[in-house]
């Protein structure tokens, strides 16, 4: 296990369609976040798993956004409804347990372009 | 209180130079501080990273210093390389989240 793994890498679709991201962390990190990046920007927030728990959601994520992360192991996060304002680059990242903050390691992103 | 100020927006250095970028933060529960960096189209790569009660950390050519009375922290490239060329985050971790800086793009003149 060389890194955190994201899938699909790019993503096109079109505006009201749902898409779903997977995310496989690194082995034996409990901790999984998902942030978003828009061109030009740092990477926001959006929500935060240990375990299986989704312990923090940011109010970015709206009631289209829905993450899983079932077993603890990888998370899915679906987007339903997608408009042209969630074309992003989609983030996922994952930590070792431990210190509450500590090192996280992202992995290459999903790219959504919506049309 | 939850913003993290990053500056310059950008930045060009001739090879050999150092390259310098600024961080600042405003609430004092931050307790890790990390720098990424990241090529286009690729996800953000840990550099390096500090905690409050350390003003200083070296890794290579890279430093962090830390000033927790300002509330600021910085990196520094010494010996800058054209390899060097991406966008630089630095971010702060409170309550398992980290809040990231808008980002500096780093070109290093060959």
């Amino acid at each position: 296990d060389t890194g955190v793994s994201q899938n699909p890498r790019h993503k096109i679709t079109k505006r009201g369609q749902n898409v779903t991201f997977r995310c496989d962390p690194i082995s034996e990190h409990n901790r999984l976040y998902w942030y978003r990046q828009t061109l030009g920007q740092g990477p926001e927030f959006l929500t935060y798993f240990q375990n299986e728990a989704q312990l923090e959601k940011s109010r970015l994520l709206s009631d289209r956004f829905s993450a899983e992360r079932p077993k603890g192991s990888f998370s899915t996060l679906e987007i339903q409804r997608t408009e042209q304002g969630d074309s992003a680059m989609y983030l996922c990242a994952s930590s070792p347990p431990g210190a509450a903050n500590t090192e996280a390691f992202f992995g290459q992103g999903t790219r959504l372009t919506v049309v | 209180q939850q913003q993290v100020k990053q500056s310059p927006q950008s930045l060009i250095v001739q090879k050999g130079g150092i390259s310098i970028i600024n961080c600042a933060y405003e609430n004092t529960a931050f307790d890790y501080f990390p720098w990424y960096q990241q090529f286009p189209g690729k996800g953000p790569a840990l550099l390096i990273a500090i905690r409050p009660d350390v003003s200083e950390k070296k890794e290579g050519r890279f430093t962090i210093s830390f000033n927790k009375s300002a509330k600021q922290f910085s990196l520094h490239i010494m010996d800058s390389q054209p390899g060097d060329s991406a966008t630089y985050f630095c971010a702060a971790a409170g309550t398992y989240k980290y809040i990231f800086g808008t980002g500096t793009r780093l070109k290093v003149l060959a």
